[in-house]
């Protein structure tokens, strides 16, 4: 099945600072990547749509100025979570939608666990 | 737009039991269907999904799953708990191919020998 990566798997980072999150389909060109949050013992919530080429389209009450989200080629997109505070601590998960095929679904990185301390 | 309820956000069966775990959904469109299964610090895997066609579904690992559109339900089975089988549990629903999916708020499934 096609392969989606994400790096790096964890990080801590001082509150103040930016970190930066990629996702890469491995095997395959997407041209659709999403950017999902996970609480702990809760859902995942959409934050991001990601269209190579073009600007995210941010769900409702997600910062764009805070979450900076690229999809600079067919196979990358990165999340850059700015001047990241204790809130922003969570398991960040992106996904890649295959182009055309009807029956075609998202796949998912192994997600990302960002400690802010 | 698009919702899921997913009944019980806590699921304890014996090893050898049925395994049930209940989804209801909510789409203006035709929906897509997915289960995907989350072990500890990891991320989802796909267990089986629902597009169009015959609308029992069956997944890896043993598990199926019937989409009943009269009853807006896509219910996951599976005949056989497996210790294994412990995990977190999401349904999640799109309206399209490739779209971004609608989660419900998980089922922990616990599996006692």
């Amino acid at each position: 099945g096609a392969v989606v990566s994400q790096h790096p798997s964890w990080v801590i980072c001082k509150s103040g600072t930016s970190v930066k999150i990629e996702c890469r389909s491995l095997d395959f060109q997407a041209t659709t990547m999403f950017w999902y949050r996970q609480f702990p013992k809760q859902s995942l919530m959409l934050m991001a749509t990601s269209n190579e080429g073009s600007k995210a389209t941010y769900e409702q009450g997600v910062e764009k100025d805070k979450f900076l989200i690229n999809h600079a080629s067919l196979t990358l997109s990165t999340l850059t979570v700015t001047s990241a505070h204790p809130e922003d601590s969570s398991f960040y998960i992106c996904s890649a939608s295959r182009p055309v095929a009807s029956t075609d679904t998202q796949y998912f990185g192994p997600g990302t666990r960002l400690t802010v301390l | 737009a698009q919702s899921v309820t997913q009944l019980g956000s806590h699921v304890s069966v014996s090893e050898g039991a049925l395994v049930l775990l209940r989804c209801n959904y909510s789409s203006s469109v035709p929906p897509y269907l997915f289960w995907y299964v989350q072990y500890p610090n990891q991320g989802l895997q796909l267990l089986l999904k629902y597009t169009t066609g015959a609308t029992l579904v069956k997944g890896i690992n043993g598990f199926e799953a019937e989409f009943k559109k009269s009853e807006t339900s896509f219910h996951l089975t599976k005949p056989s708990a497996h210790m294994s089988d412990a995990a977190e549990y999401f349904c999640a629903v799109s309206g399209q191919a490739g779209t971004a999916l609608i989660f419900g708020k998980g089922t922990t499934l616990s599996v006692s020998s």
